[in-house]
């Protein structure tokens, strides 16, 4: 069965700080795996997407990398900023998803 | 925790039948719920958000008379694919917010629809 851990589960920065977002997953069978960022009463918004085959995947001021043989993903948050302040999820898709419990994360001005 | 359910898991269908996909909170009442579709080799997309008692408001692009939203109560919220086709074979996964953590989302297991 797919466990999926994130670390830290919470962390306040203060704004600028570059950070990273761990995510550990159990079953390294997975088709993809995917970063997103949780609003409340907004639903889930994807944030990158990294396919099995890749390594690391780029978007503006976040870079997510993964290691599949070893079970672990990262997200890197270049120079912080109060708008990134959200939960962040990274889920493994295989037989089906499989989420993490998040990392809430505060940027403070 | 709480648990959210979805029922059918997998579901195989004829083109131009409807499918309905129930959405249930288990142990709590969910103020709102959300519907998602993922296609192969895509990120997770949401389709819709429904608050219980009210209409759902739908992404764009998505069809809100192909794509019937119900949530009639606070613990199902029901998806149905009317007139399906093979394009719409996807995999399916609603989530449900209201739990012990009132800002939390806690999601279904989603169900694998395929259209032949």
């Amino acid at each position: 069965k797919q466990e999926v851990t994130q670390i830290p589960a919470a962390l306040s920065v203060p704004e600028g700080e570059n950070l990273v977002l761990n995510c550990s997953f159990t079953d390294s069978a997975i088709y993809n795996l995917q970063w997103f960022r949780q609003d409340p009463g907004k639903g889930l918004t994807s944030l990158l997407l990294i396919q099995s085959s890749q390594r690391e995947q780029t978007s503006g001021r976040l870079n997510a990398s993964l290691d599949k043989s070893s079970g672990r993903s990262t997200l890197y948050i270049a120079a912080s900023q109060p708008g990134d302040s959200a939960t962040y999820l990274c889920a493994v898709y295989g037989q089906n998803f499989v989420f993490g419990p998040g990392t809430r994360l505060s940027v403070l001005p | 925790g709480a648990v959210v359910s979805q029922h059918p898991s997998r579901v195989i269908c004829k083109s131009g039948t409807s499918v309905k996909i129930e959405c249930r909170s288990l142990d709590f009442q969910a103020t709102t719920m959300f519907w998602y579709r993922q296609f192969p080799k895509q990120s997770l997309m949401l389709m819709a958000t429904s608050n219980e008692g009210s209409k759902a408001t739908y992404e764009q692009g998505v069809e809100k008379d192909k794509f019937l939203i119900n949530h009639a109560s606070l613990t199902l919220s029901t998806l149905t694919v009317t007139s399906a086709h093979p394009e719409d074979s996807s995999f399916y996964i609603c989530s449900a917010e209201g739990g012990p953590l009132q800002i939390r989302e806690y999601f279904g297991p989603g169900t694998r629809l395929t259209v032949l």
